[in-house]
């Protein structure tokens, strides 16, 4: 079946603007996770939904980031006046809550550019 | 979050098993012991996970030692599709400790 899918791809901006990314989860996987990885670096933790609501913000870095998940499916993240720092690969994951089942499933990530 | 150490990188000859070490001697009663691999310009991919007994599938082996401060993630074959940075992840099983603390992991490398 389909896997995770995030949009865009790449996303290249300029200090100050705005960006929106976007994560489509498996279907019917009620938990869905937010990473960002910096080159040479693991994958760090920024937020995790279950279901509609944000259980556990407490990677975002600052309030200059946002995420939403308004029907408890697709999920996007929001950076506002993005700084040069914010470059980075940002990944999506999602995971089915029920039966124990531990496996957190990865999308290919979006490569942001802030110039 | 308890920690792990890798090594940074590792090498192997194809076709050859490989074993990578993880020590996480601060590691607590209910911490699940996880692999995840990251092949270059993916996102990461569950390899296995154990708590206490060693683990097979279809992927890898996972040995942990008996006082469970270090585990070794055993590929019994490797091609040339396992070249990836292989990351060691500690994870509480108490409800809402949901994220993965990922740390810097090994990258193998696989000699034809």
């Amino acid at each position: 079946g389909a896997g995770v899918s995030q949009t865009p791809s790449n996303k290249v901006t300029e200090k100050g603007k705005y960006v929106e990314l976007r994560c489509d989860p498996i279907s019917g996987h009620t938990a869905l996770y937010w990473y960002r990885q910096s080159l040479g670096q693991g994958p760090e933790f920024l937020i995790y939904f279950q279901g509609t609501g944000a259980a556990d913000d407490s990677g975002l870095p600052n309030d200059r980031f946002f995420a939403v998940r308004p029907e408890g499916s697709v999920s996007t993240l929001k950076i506002q006046r993005t700084e040069r720092g914010d470059s980075a690969v940002y990944l999506c994951a999602s995971r089915f809550l029920a039966g124990g089942a531990d496996t957190q499933y990865f999308g290919p990530g979006t490569r942001l550019t802030v110039l | 979050d308890a920690k792990t150490t890798q090594p940074n990188s590792m090498e192997s000859n194809e076709e050859e098993p490989v074993h990578l070490p993880c020590n996480h001697s601060t590691i607590s009663g209910t911490d699940y012991i996880h692999w995840y691999r990251q092949l270059p310009s993916q996102g990461p991919e569950y390899v296995i996970h154990g708590l206490t007994s060693n683990v097979n599938n279809r992927m890898a082996s996972l040995a942990i030692a008996e006082d469970r401060k270090s585990s070794t993630l055993i590929l019994h074959r490797a091609t040339l599709r396992d070249a990836a940075v292989y990351y060691c992840i500690l994870r509480g099983s108490n409800f809402g400790n949901e994220k993965l603390t990922f740390g810097t992991g090994t990258r193998l490398t696989i000699i034809p």
